[in-house]
């Protein structure tokens, strides 16, 4: 186990819906990354954020935004959603200090039909 | 920005062998340099990593070496086992500026009974 807390595991939804994935880093961890993985794809680099603001940004669509909250949980919001936004998402989290090891969560499968 | 190259992307070799993955990178300031193992339908785990300020590191079967200059990194997992069988991500990192951390495409490893 990992820390890193991801909710839904799974989720099925309609194309042009909304959904919002929930990630909860390890204790302490200030830094949180998102990533899409597509079926036999590697990890594409969609958003980080230390300490509740946004450090870095990937390829991340405009129909997709995130934020960190206060008590340091974020939030993946994808939006008009399609076929292709089909994948896995990981939340992962780092101390964003020294170490900056980067631990992932179990991930969110989302499928969209 | 970052980019990190992988390679080979798939790569059998015969249980007891040695396994070689390699890795480039574009950004000179990168400083931290993890591997992940991924196995099918599991978040990604750190195995290993290096920093810009050591050459090699070893642990167990798995050893990382790190040529600076010539901006690649390599993973080298001797006596292969069944269970090594996955997908290895190669990363790189600026640790201390933005963090992003990017990761290659992956490499599937396959152990050949």
């Amino acid at each position: 186990d990992s820390g890193v807390t991801q909710t839904p595991k799974h989720l099925i939804t309609a194309t042009g819906q909304r959904v919002t994935l929930r990630c909860s880093p390890r204790s302490g961890d200030l830094s949180v990354y998102w990533y899409q993985q597509s079926l036999d794809q590697g990890l594409q680099f969609l958003i980080q954020y230390y300490n509740g603001e946004e450090r870095a940004k990937g390829n991340i669509l405009e129909r997709f935004s995130a934020q960190q909250f206060p008590d340091l949980h974020s939030e993946l919001n994808l939006s008009s959603l399609e076929l292709g936004d089909s994948a896995l998402y990981f939340c992962a989290s780092s101390d964003g200090g020294a170490e900056n090891t980067i631990y992932f969560g179990e991930g969110s499968w989302l499928t969209v039909v | 920005g970052e980019n990190v190259e992988q390679h080979p992307s798939t790569l059998s070799v015969q249980e007891g062998d040695s396994a070689v993955i390699k890795c480039t990178y574009s950004d000179s300031a990168s400083n931290y340099f993890p591997w992940y193992k991924q196995e099918l339908g599991k978040r990604p785990q750190l195995i290993i990593d290096i920093r810009s300020n050591v050459g090699e590191k070893k642990d167990q079967r798995i050893a990382v070496t790190l040529n600076k200059t010539a901006k690649h990194f390599s993973l080298h997992i001797t006596e292969t086992q069944p269970e090594d069988s996955a997908v290895y991500f190669c990363a790189a990192s600026t640790r201390n500026r933005d963090d992003k951390i990017i990761f290659g495409k992956g490499t599937r490893l396959h152990i050949l009974p």
